[in-house]
């Protein structure tokens, strides 16, 4: 079963904009994660939080966590082209060697 | 260069063609995994193991064996492949568990006819 759901399943946008993405979940967490994912290549891991933090940065990418809503959020700012790809949360609920992924965002930016 | 390495990258067969598609890290790592992904459904687990000769379920295996006999490598056997196994696989690993930061490989699309 699905642990994170994201919201919106697609978005486009245009370069310079920044793009926000959600991930809702069911049960407590250990940490929750945000994966990028190129056109069917593997996934690439964007940034790790913990349950215990509310905010982290890397880059142009801005992630919050909301345990009180169980709930996380993607922002990249300054979107480039680059930035095309899908986006997937993945949740670490504790049991140990599950990491369970949403469906995805899939984000088009265009130029 | 840290990397996770899956064969082949593309394989097409028949129902009932016993197949194994390859895994292996050269990180060191202690855990690694398989994962299914289908259109709509985002990845699913389908083992994992937590060290040489232990594996586990996840949440789609059957169909499916794995086997840990060395660390680096983790190999996805499908003895009797059925079209509903028609997928893109994904091995990764990590460190630790589960939890932590994986690494996937670049994938393995099946095609089962």
């Amino acid at each position: 079963s699905q642990q994170g759901e994201e919201d919106p399943q697609a978005l486009s946008i245009q370069e310079g904009e920044n793009a926000t993405m959600n991930c809702s979940y069911k049960t407590s967490i250990n940490n929750l994660q945000w994966y990028r994912q190129n056109s069917g290549r593997g996934l690439v891991h964007l940034i790790l939080i913990r349950s215990n933090e509310r905010e982290k940065h890397s880059g142009r990418l801005r992630v919050t966590l909301d345990t009180s809503k169980k709930s996380s959020s993607l922002l990249i700012t300054a979107s480039r082209a680059a930035d095309t790809a899908s986006y997937f949360c993945a949740t670490d609920a504790g049991s140990w060697g599950k990491l369970q992924f949403g469906a995805g965002t899939q984000v088009v930016v265009t130029p | 260069e840290a990397q996770v390495t899956q064969n082949p990258r593309y394989l097409i067969t028949v129902t009932g063609k016993k197949l194994t598609v390859t895994c292996s890290q050269n990180m060191n790592h202690e855990y690694m995994s398989w994962y299914r992904q289908d259109p709509g459904l985002g990845l699913r687990q389908i083992y994992y193991s937590m060290n040489v000769e232990v594996t586990d379920k996840g949440d789609v295996p059957e169909g499916y064996k794995v086997s840990r006999k060395e660390k680096r490598n983790f190999p996805l056997i499908l003895e009797s492949p059925s079209p509903n196994q028609t997928s893109l696989y994904f091995c990764a690993s990590s460190l630790g568990g589960g939890g932590e930061k994986l690494f996937f490989g670049s994938g393995t699309q099946l095609s089962v006819l």
